[in-house]
């Protein structure tokens, strides 16, 4: 248990339709990060949200959508995706003060693009 | 742009060590140390803020050779527990305190065995 809750765990989708990715922080944590992770690939920074705005926008699709309501809690809604979408997606909260600080991840969401 | 890490995998018996190599071609803020069991989420081990810093935890100490421009960790009398990918993500100078944007090797892939 990290203090980082994703939900779902695993995620089934056709190109076209809409889903969302959720992530929840206990920690108290001031940013919350959407990590893509690749098979075979490093793991790629996507969207980062400091205080609830967002300060990072790695040339993300915008197929991909964030949205941070509060300090606790991330959403990555998703639509009309491609195959190649297909990854494990990874939600992280970190308490900067300086340096991004120390990482703390949740166990991530499997999506599978049909 | 993403660090390279050296070797991409490596097998050891118990009580064996290793040395993981962390490489940028940028100057470096800071240096941070992930593992990831499979099918868990990376889990933190350290943060190298220093040229020339070194850190230990438990029998998993780094280094971080800010001329060279790169950090190693040290794996020593390892245990099965170990097993598992190891990352690096690095923080650059250009961009340091404040920059959100740590970016990840590839992953060196540790399997102990008995």
């Amino acid at each position: 248990e990290t203090g980082v809750t994703q939900t779902p765990r695993h995620l089934v989708m056709g190109m076209t339709n809409k889903k969302s990715l959720k992530c929840e922080q206990h920690l108290g944590h001031n940013a919350m990060y959407w990590y893509k992770q690749s098979a075979k690939k490093p793991l790629e920074l996507m969207f980062v949200y400091s205080l609830e705005e967002r300060v990072e926008n790695n040339s993300v699709p915008s197929r991909f959508s964030p949205e941070c309501p509060n300090s606790s809690h991330l959403f990555l809604h998703l639509h009309t995706l491609q195959p190649e979408d297909s990854a494990l997606y990874l939600c992280a909260s970190s308490q900067v003060t300086g340096d991004t600080g120390e990482l703390f991840f949740g166990e991530g969401s499997r999506l599978t693009v049909l | 742009q993403q660090p390279v890490q050296s070797p991409q995998a490596v097998i050891l018996r118990e009580g064996e060590d290793a040395v993981i190599n962390c490489s940028s071609s940028k100057a470096l803020y800071s240096v941070h140390w992930y593992r990831q069991k499979h099918g868990e989420a990376p889990v933190f081990l350290m943060i190298l803020l220093k040229g020339g810093e070194q850190k230990g935890h438990e029998k998993i100490s780094a280094s971080f050779n800010e001329k060279k421009q790169q950090s190693s960790l040290y794996l020593t009398a390892s245990q099965l527990s170990y097993s598992g990918t190891y990352f690096c993500g690095t923080l650059g100078r250009d961009s340091g305190a404040g920059s959100y944007q740590l970016t990840f090797g590839k992953g060196t892939k540790l399997s102990v065995i008995p």
